[in-house]
C-alpha cells in the first residue's frame, strides 16, 4: 500500500539557514508527489509537485524538491529560511486504483524559524 | 486560477443539530472532491471522496450516515454533519482535483465547534 512518511514533526532553523524537510514514500507504481504548506487556520497551499520528467522541481517561495526513486524520497529544501516560512508542511502522494484516486498526506512537519 | 471556496469558515452549533458545509470550485470543473478532517496539530485525515453524480466513497471508520456528502454538480459538493456532538468539533477542509497527477486545490476550511 502507498504511504507517506515525514521524519521530524518539528524542525527549527535559524533565519538564513538551509531548510530541509524530509519525505519518504512507498508506492508500487510511479508516484505523483506533492508538497503543501499550511498557515494557521487556513487550507493548504501547493508548494510544488512531481509527476514525470525532471526530478528536481522548483516551487513557490524559493522551495524545491528532488524526486529520488532509488531512495524513495522527495525531500523539500530551501537555501535560506525566512521568518515567513514558519508554517506546517505536508508531503502527499496520489494513490490511484481502478479508475479512482485519492491523496494521502504525511503527518506534517512544523517549521520554526529563529531570528 | 483553480480557486476553491468553502463556507462557512467557522460555525458554532448546539449538540444534536446538523450543520452543512459547502465547497465550490469557482473557476474549474472538479471531477473529484475530497473531504478531510484535521485535528489540532495533526495531519489531514481523508474522510471521503466524491465524484459528481455518484455516491461518495467513505474511508474506513467514517460514519456515512453521520457525515453526508453530496456532489450535485461539477462545481459543488456539500458535507452535512448530522446530529452533531462535541466530539465532531474539528477543522474540516474540502479540496478538489481534476486528475491524479494534478494538485489538490483546497478550500480555507471550516472550524466546527459543537457545544
Amino acid at each position: 500500500a502507498q504511504s507517506v512518511t515525514q521524519l521530524g514533526s518539528h524542525v527549527s532553523v535559524s533565519e538564513g539557514a538551509l531548510v530541509l524537510l524530509r519525505c519518504n514514500y512507498s508506492s508500487s507504481v510511479p508516484p505523483y508527489l506533492f508538497w503543501y504548506v499550511q498557515y494557521p487556520n487556513q487550507g493548504l497551499q501547493l508548494l510544488l509537485k512531481y509527476t514525470t520528467g525532471a526530478t528536481l522541481v522548483k516551487g513557490i517561495n524559493g522551495f524545491e524538491a528532488e524526486f529520488k526513486k532509488s531512495e524513495t524520497s522527495f525531500h523539500l529544501t530551501k537555501p535560506s529560511a525566512h521568518m515567513s516560512d514558519a508554517a506546517e508542511y505536508f508531503c502527499a502522494v496520489t494513490i490511484a486504483n481502478s479508475g479512482t484516486y485519492k491523496y494521502i498526506f504525511g503527518t506534517g512537519t512544523r517549521l520554526k524559524v529563529l531570528a | 486560477g483553480a480557486v476553491v471556496s468553502q463556507h462557512p469558515s467557522w460555525v458554532i452549533c448546539k449538540s444534536g443539530t446538523s450543520v452543512k458545509i459547502e465547497c465550490r470550485s469557482l473557476d474549474f470543473q472538479a471531477t473529484t472532491m475530497f473531504w478531510y478532517r484535521q485535528f489540532p496539530k495533526q495531519s489531514l485525515m481523508l474522510m471521503a471522496t466524491s465524484n459528481e453524480g455518484s455516491k461518495a466513497t467513505y474511508e474506513q471508520g467514517v460514519e456515512k450516515d453521520k457525515f453526508l456528502i453530496n456532489h450535485a454538480s461539477l462545481t459543488l459538493s456539500t458535507l452535512t454533519v448530522t446530529s452533531a456532538h462535541p466530539e465532531d468539533s474539528s477543522f474540516y477542509i474540502c479540496s478538489a482535483s481534476i486528475s491524479p497527477d494534478s494538485p489538490l486545490h483546497f478550500g480555507n476550511g471550516t472550524r466546527l465547534t459543537v457545544t
